[in-house]
């Protein structure tokens, strides 16, 4: 089945503890993006990669860091989590330089106190 | 810059009764739009897109939405609701340069029986 899985799926953390979100997909493609959800912002762009190794800043990069070492895996990394990190954050991936259609993962909801 | 504005965070229709979901845009391009559906717990999913082409385009579960340049719009409508449709819909277009998409704000939808 085609499908882009995170983990964890819940997580609740404090101040300052390095924490790694996992995000994995099976349908070859080469754009991954991750967002963030609040209430009444809608989803705001963290970080994107057009490929393996390429990388960039999208509307709200700061306190995140991402890699792409692997064309199926795009995990997002909090190195000093704040609790205005504390959101919904959803991975996605999409083929070529992903002007089409995006497939989202589950969602992570992720706690800061 | 692009950007995109959902008239309306709430909407609360009757079962049976014409659904319509406000987008408006902004591009400095010719935009890639899409609608793309939140139901409780879940990760998003697309509805509908317009890339180029026919302007009224169609989408699943009987969705659809007209691209009208001249009123940079792009609205979501559907005949008849279901109670089934009440979920969170998100507004979308192509962003400039090398990202994907920009969201809008949402707009939650319930359905009164």
């Amino acid at each position: 089945e085609a499908q882009v899985t995170q983990n964890p799926r819940y997580l609740i953390t404090v101040t300052g503890k390095k924490l790694t979100v996992t995000c994995s997909q099976n349908m070859n493609h080469e754009y991954m993006s991750w967002y963030r959800q609040d209430p009444g912002l809608g989803l705001r762009q963290i970080y994107y990669s057009m490929n393996v190794e390429v990388t960039d800043k999208g509307d709200v990069p700061e306190g995140y860091k991402v890699s792409r070492k692997e064309k199926r895996n795009f995990p997002l990394i909090l190195e000093s989590p704040s609790p205005n990190q504390t959101s919904l954050y959803f991975c996605a991936s999409a083929q070529g330089g992903g002007i089409y259609e995006q497939y989202f993962g589950p969602g992570t909801r992720l706690t800061v106190t | 810059a692009q950007s995109v504005t959902q008239l309306g965070s709430h909407v609360s229709v009757s079962e049976g009764a014409l659904v319509l979901l406000r987008c408006n845009y902004s591009s400095s391009v010719p935009p890639y739009l899409f609608w793309y559906v939140q139901y409780p717990n879940q990760g998003l999913q697309l509805l509908l897109k317009y890339t180029t082409g026919a302007t009224l385009v169609k989408g699943i579960n009987g969705f659809e939405a007209e691209f009208k340049k001249s009123e940079t719009s792009f609205h979501l409508t559907k005949p008849s609701a279901h109670m089934s449709d009440a979920a969170e819909y998100f507004c979308a277009v192509r962003g400039t340069g090398r990202r994907a998409l920009t969201f809008g704000s949402g707009t939650r939808l319930q359905v009164q029986p």
